[in-house]
């Protein structure tokens, strides 16, 4: 079975841009959570989606936003980027959204300029 | 709040045990968990505790947490060039929605 998938790999933005990451979790699986992972730092969590809704928001500004798709992949979209959200977007799936095993995807490496 | 610290770097050699420590602050903390992230890798979960044990063994991997103290610890045996990695210690709550959070990471580096 395939783990959980991120694309793209790698994103080079420039201050001000927008991005959209994307994220498949694993098959069967309902619950997508987002991390945002500053280099030298452990990761901090951003949302978790559960069956297409919100359940849970980190201390993030209202530049970042996400959603679910009816077949569970998720997007997360940040606005007027800053230098400051160059890291790495790690993505996590789980069977339910209140179960304690996540499966974390590989990530995607952002840079801001 | 929730705040979990972990100590930056140990180096141990080939063979021996490896034991990295863990603090955290949030009493109501239901899970307790370590993670390994090798170089640009994702993280992959190694093992996981419940608050209300004291010891959990998989394998190479024992886990010990002191609730009283809130200190967790993971004891590598045997360690391996294939463990270095950096290993974070993280924590979550029963109920509400599934929120991780995780300390700063140990860097471990095993010496052939």
């Amino acid at each position: 079975d395939a783990g959980v998938t991120q694309s793209p790999t790698h994103l080079i933005k420039t201050r001000g841009q927008h991005v959209t990451l994307r994220c498949s979790p694993i098959s069967g699986h309902k619950s997508v959570s987002w991390y945002q992972q500053v280099l030298g730092q452990g990761p901090q969590f951003i949302f978790q989606y559960y069956e297409k809704e919100e359940r849970g928001r980190g201390n993030f500004p209202d530049r970042f936003s996400a959603r679910q798709f009816p077949n569970y992949s998720s997007e997360l979209n940040v606005n007027a980027l800053l230098l400051g959200d160059s890291a790495l977007y790690l993505c996590a799936s789980s069977l339910e959204g209140l179960g304690f095993e996540q499966y974390f995807g590989p990530g995607t490496r952002l840079t801001v300029t | 709040g929730e705040d979990v610290e972990q100590s930056l770097f140990l180096s141990v050699r080939e063979g021996d045990s490896s034991v990295i420590n863990c603090t955290y602050t949030d009493s109501s903390s239901t899970y307790l968990y370590w993670y390994k992230q090798e170089p640009g890798a994702g993280l992959q979960l190694l093992t996981y505790i419940f608050s209300n044990m004291d010891m959990k063994q998989d394998q190479r991997l024992t886990v010990l947490l002191n609730k009283k103290d809130k200190h967790l610890s993971l004891r590598i045996a045997d360690t391996q060039t294939g463990d270095s990695a950096i290993y974070f210690c993280a924590e979550s709550m029963a109920g509400g929605y599934q929120k991780v959070t995780f300390g700063t990471g140990t860097k471990l580096q095993v010496i052939p």
